[in-house]
């Protein structure tokens, strides 16, 4: 079964707005990765952060990861064009060693 | 460019054919894996594969059937397929398949449309 979902769905804001996309999963996780996928094209590798890390950077993107609430979050501040892509997290639950991922957030940064 | 390569980019067969999807990777890696994509639904694992052997079937019909004959290259035969197979698939790699921390490292996909 899926282990995590992205929400929203789709978002839609103007180049230089900050985007809020989030990750919530259902059990305890080893560790917790962003994948961005650009139209008709494959996953790229963004950012992972280990279950016993709060938040962390890379660039324009910051994630966090709480625990207790199965979540985690990836902003993308002062967002731009080619920022436009649909937005994945993958979690390994447990011992597994398969990686899971969700429908996504299909974000669209307006020129 | 990503390491992983597939071809071809794009693929319409008959239901009656047999085809076959192509993967190479060029990263030095132990594990392989075969996703599809299909619009509005998560991304679904179909096989995995470890030091050529595969380690994960998940539940996919035998009209798709995987080969591994080294670590740097996998394929998906595709033989009487149904045109709800119609997707995307994306091959995959990663160093050690039993790593926690492990990056996947995605192909570009193979679009697969069955008429």
């Amino acid at each position: 079964s899926q282990q995590g979902e992205e929400d929203p769905q789709a978002l839609s804001i103007q180049e230089g707005e900050n985007a809020t996309m989030n990750c919530s999963y259902k059990t305890s996780i080893n560790n917790l990765q962003w994948y961005r996928q650009n139209s008709g094209r494959g996953l790229v590798h963004l950012i992972l952060i280990r279950s016993n890390e709060r938040e962390k950077h890379s660039g324009r993107l910051r994630v966090t990861l709480d625990t207790s609430k199965k979540s985690s979050s990836l902003l993308i501040t002062a967002s731009r064009a080619a920022d436009t892509a649909s937005y994945f997290c993958a979690t390994r639950a447990g011992g597994s060693y398969i990686p899971t991922f969700g429908r996504g957030t299909s974000l669209i940064v307006h020129p | 460019e990503t390491g992983v390569t597939q071809t071809p980019r794009h693929l319409v067969m008959g239901m009656t054919n047999k085809k076959s999807l192509k993967c190479e990777q060029h990263l030095g890696h132990n594990a392989m894996y075969w996703y599809k994509q299909s619009a509005k639904k998560p991304l679904e694992l179909m096989f995995v594969y470890s030091l050529e052997e595969r380690v994960e079937n998940n539940s996919v019909p035998s009209r798709f059937s995987p080969e591994c004959p080294n670590s740097s290259h996998l394929f998906l035969h595709l033989h009487t397929l149904q045109p709800e197979d119609s997707a995307l698939y994306l091959c995959a790699s990663s160093q050690d398949f039993t790593q926690m921390g492990n990056t996947i490292y995605f192909g570009e996909g193979s679009w697969l449309t069955v008429v």
